[in-house]
């Protein structure tokens, strides 16, 4: 059984520019959680997709926003980019039958900002 | 609003040792809780999930407890090794929120030889 995966592991941007990060869920999984994890701090919640559809989102501005494919996949963009966006970015996925919300997270993306 | 609090935010101990590592809830209104461990620049592994009805869960060297009417979790290592370094987080989930995890700071944890 595959797990959670993202791509790219590392990138680097320059502030104003637009940021697209990928994650496949693991096998059986229809919702999808995005994290940012700043240096020293702990995971974030930015938003969750379930059905393609966004269903909860936490304090973060309208410039991160995101998709959810049939195949459950998902990405999230970033836009006009800010130094203080630089950061660990996580996914999460979890089976929506699974009465935990468990849900099992992919290795992240490194984002650096300059 | 849900705040996690985790104490203390490092700890070294020598191996061998058996440590408890604390966290704590301000809204005792939880789904569920749970334990993560993270290596430096990697993602999360979830160790221990503890739904809110129950009072602990154990995982081998680990055991997690909640009190949630006192707003706490503690996860106790038993004979701590240095492969147990890493950072340790908690998380709570809240009713009717779905899957939305509300993470401590992290306590980060160096097991010396």
């Amino acid at each position: 059984e595959t797990g959670v995966t993202q791509s790219p592991t590392h990138l680097i941007k320059t502030r104003g520019q637009q940021v697209t990060l990928r994650c496949s869920s693991q096998s059986g999984h229809n919702t999808v959680s995005w994290y940012q994890q700043a240096l020293g701090q702990g995971p974030q919640f930015i938003f969750q997709y379930y059905r393609e559809e966004e269903n909860g989102r936490g304090n973060f501005p309208p410039r991160f926003s995101g998709l959810q494919f049939p195949n459950y996949s998902s990405e999230l963009n970033v836009n006009a980019l800010e130094l203080d966006d630089s950061a660990l970015y996580l996914c999460a996925s979890s089976p929506r039958t699974s009465g935990t919300y468990e849900q099992y997270f992919g290795p992240g993306t490194r984002l650096t900002v300059t | 609003k849900q705040e996690v609090t985790q104490i203390p935010a490092a700890l070294s101990v020598p191996e061998g040792e058996n440590l408890v590592l604390n966290c704590s809830f301000t809204d005792s209104a939880i789904y569920n809780l749970q334990w993560f461990r993270q290596d430096p620049g990697k993602g999360l592994t979830s160790l221990l999930l503890i739904q809110s009805s129950q009072r602990e869960q154990t995982s081998g060297r680990l055991n997690a407890s909640l009190d949630k009417s006192s707003g706490r979790s503690t996860l106790y290592i038993a004979a701590s090794q240095p492969g147990d370094s890493a950072t340790y987080l908690c998380a709570v989930r809240i009713y009717n929120q779905g899957g939305k995890l509300i993470f401590g700071q992290g306590t980060e944890l160096s097991v010396k030889p």
